[in-house]
């Protein structure tokens, strides 16, 4: 079974902080992305990898950074919190990009 | 431009009723994909269909099943005999050439199946 595991389930930061959300996966997926998720917004895309040290941006990367050293670890970077970026924070990997996607559990981050 | 729309923000029913979730999208691209996926209350997203644009056939796994129809640009979900484990957000999700296969997701339909 496909794992993608992220670090924190929960997450409280203060506003000016620099956070880090980590993702690992476990299947040797090219493809890992990451999304915020605000309610009646649906997910929208923040940033995604199709490989090692390869990043694109997705459509709302401001305030955002990503880092991909290892295949299976894809990193997601508030250099300097703020209060609109309190929200859920998926992670997901995939084979192919029009394949399934697999998801991690979700951050919720609060920034105070 | 692409888009995905989910018109029904939440939906609430009784158990053992039938309901079914809208899904209208958007593509200019003749091959594309559609997915549904489905968020319990624990927050992981877990994927239920993958279907593409050259695949019209209605799917039925249990008590889901899925109705595409290119000619209105809708891919429904019904879920029959629902359950109080049904209670979830359920998002739709297109991909297609333009949107260099990344996922164009719908704003989700709460489900609440009360028992």
């Amino acid at each position: 079974d496909v794992k993608v595991t992220q670090s924190s389930r929960y997450l409280v930061k203060r506003t000016g902080e620099k956070v880090f959300l980590e993702c690992v996966q476990d299947m040797d997926h090219e493809n890992m992305f990451w999304y915020r998720q605000d309610p009646g917004l649906g997910l929208r895309l923040i940033y995604f990898s199709y490989d090692v040290k390869m990043k694109e941006k997705g459509d709302i990367p401001e305030g955002y950074s990503v880092s991909r050293e290892k295949k299976e670890r894809f990193s997601l970077i508030l250099e300097s919190a703020s209060t609109n970026q309190t929200s859920m924070y998926l992670c997901a990997s995939t084979l192919p990009l029009n394949t399934e996607a697999f998801f991690g559990q979700g951050t919720r981050l609060t920034v105070v | 431009a692409q888009k995905v729309t989910q018109a029904q923000t939440e939906i609430s029913v009784v158990e053992k009723e039938d309901v079914t979730l809208d899904c209208v999208y958007e593509t200019r691209d003749t091959t594309y994909y559609l997915f549904w996926y489905k968020q319990p209350p624990s927050g992981e997203l877990v994927f239920l269909i993958r279907r593409n644009s050259f695949d019209e056939q209605n799917e039925i796994s249990g008590r889901y099943s899925w109705n595409f129809q290119k000619s209105t640009s809708s891919f429904n979900f019904t879920i029959t005999a629902s359950q109080v484990v049904d209670s979830a957000v359920y998002f739709c999700a297109l991909s297609d050439a333009d949107s260099n296969y990344q996922l164009i997701w719908g704003a989700g339909t709460k489900l609440i199946i009360k028992p």
